[in-house]
């Protein structure tokens, strides 16, 4: 496709419950990144793939967030025993390799956990 | 402890006029800076870079300015319109590029151009 696409655009989940969040990158483009952006905030780093690999996962909080990238196009981030503090818009983007003109964001996906 | 700082929450400008968004950093190793703008419902959307050897660059109405000593670089939007209405986030990176590590983002300034 032409952008980065996320898929929900919104899911409302209840407390405890484990989600996945869908992240088709741009075509071609091998490094792919997770951000979550809370209320009031700017994005904030969760992981960056490039290729199939997690080449930095250093901004996952905790161990319930994981995220994979099989094939090394579409990628998964998976909540489990979602916490109210994880609501927030969870945003993907994706980039060539080398790219100095900064990578594309999608729309992201809005995760309200009650 | 925040690494980048964008201490303007909002910034109400009138069409036409010079609108101004600051930003600071901590971190001396960012080499590479970047401004992105966000509509609501919508991911942010890059709108122009800055490298750490250079003090300007310029795309149309967009101007970002650098000062390395002061930690400290500038979004300029000239003349400003009512659709540049948006939040604007300020970004840095260790790596020359950011597409081979993570971005640090500001909060972020809303922008009100008024007609």
């Amino acid at each position: 496709g032409a952008g980065v696409s996320q898929t929900p655009s919104n899911k409302v989940t209840e407390k405890g419950k484990y989600v996945e969040l869908r992240c088709d990158p741009i075509s071609g483009h091998t490094a792919l990144y997770w951000y979550r952006q809370s209320l009031g905030q700017g994005p904030e780093f969760l992981i960056y793939f490039q290729g199939t690999g997690a080449a930095d996962d250093s901004g996952l909080p905790n161990d319930r967030f994981f995220a994979v990238r099989p094939e090394g196009s579409v990628s998964t981030l998976k909540i489990q025993r979602t916490e109210r503090g994880d609501s927030a818009v969870y945003l993907c983007a994706s980039s060539r390799t080398g790219d100095n003109y900064g990578y594309t964001f999608g729309s992201g996906t809005r995760l309200t956990v009650v | 402890d925040q690494q980048v700082k964008q201490n303007s929450p909002s910034l109400s400008v009138q069409e036409g006029r010079i609108s101004i968004l600051n930003c600071d950093y901590t971190n001396s190793m960012f080499d590479y800076f970047l401004w992105y703008k966000k509509y609501p419902a919508e991911g942010p959307t890059f709108l122009i870079s800055i490298s750490s050897i250079k003090d300007k660059n310029e795309d149309g109405r967009f101007t970002v300015f650098l000062n390395k000593s002061a930690k400290h670089l500038s979004l300029h939007i000239v003349p400003s319109q009512p659709g540049d209405s948006a939040v604007y986030f300020c970004a840095a990176s260790r790596n020359y590029g950011g597409s081979q590590g993570n971005l640090i983002f500001g909060k972020g300034t809303k922008l009100s151009v008024k007609p």
